[in-house]
């Protein structure tokens, strides 16, 4: 089956770790994008790519960071510098730079205590 | 004023009714605009996507756009429990493909 997984589903950490949060495709898609939502908002993004070894930032980029090694993998990083880390964090990839056909991972749901 | 915004809801109607989901924005470099489903705890799954004003329809589903009032519908007819769900819309802006998400609207459909 072609898709998006995110690993794990609920992950929990002590406030001051940093913790990465896996992103995986095997639809053959360049763009990959990370995105954060919390209750009541719209989707925020935090960091996308169009090509392997190449990203950039998106509005919420401060205390994030990730890497594009591979074309099949964006994984996530959250650093004890984000202030707010708990959150529902989802992964997408589109064809191409088409944005308007992003399909989505099922998220990981981040607690920091 | 927010760039993308929907009335939260919740929208409660009966199995059979005609839902309509309301979503306006305020960029009008806006050219396409899409629809997601969200179901509770999962990703969002794409609905549709329409390019500038006018009506698409997707069996049950149709999408309009009105650019001069930058108003944006859903409509779902013949409503079903598998309805129940959050609907994003979800305009495409013109820099670098990024999307401007809606908090979303939830709904409810009642058997």
């Amino acid at each position: 089956d072609g898709g998006i997984t995110q690993s794990p589903k609920y992950l929990f950490r002590k406030e001051g770790q940093n913790v990465t949060l896996s992103c995986e495709q095997n639809l053959n898609h360049d763009a990959m994008y990370w995105y954060r939502q919390d209750p009541g908002q719209g989707l925020r993004l935090i960091y996308y790519s169009q090509i392997v070894n190449d990203f950039q930032k998106g509005d919420i980029a401060e205390g994030y960071s990730v890497s594009r090694e591979k074309k099949e993998s964006f994984p996530l990083t959250v650093t004890s510098a984000q202030k707010n880390p708990t959150a529902f964090y989802l992964c997408a990839s589109s064809p191409g730079g088409r944005g308007r056909e992003q399909y989505f991972g099922p998220g990981t749901r981040l607690t920091v205590t | 004023q927010k760039e993308v915004e929907q009335d939260p809801g919740p929208l409660s109607v009966p199995e059979g009714a005609i839902v309509s989901l309301n979503c306006t924005y305020s960029n009008s470099a806006f050219q396409y605009f899409m629809w997601y489903r969200q179901y509770s705890r999962k990703g969002p799954e794409l609905l549709m996507y329409t390019y500038s004003s006018g009506n698409k329809e997707d069996g049950r589903f149709t999408a309009q756009v009105d650019k001069s009032s930058k108003y944006i519908s859903l409509f779902i007819r013949d409503s079903q429990p598998s309805d129940s769900a959050t609907y994003l819309c979800a305009p495409l802006g013109t820099s670098y493909d990024k999307v401007i998400f809606g908090p979303g609207t939830s709904l409810s459909v009642i058997p």
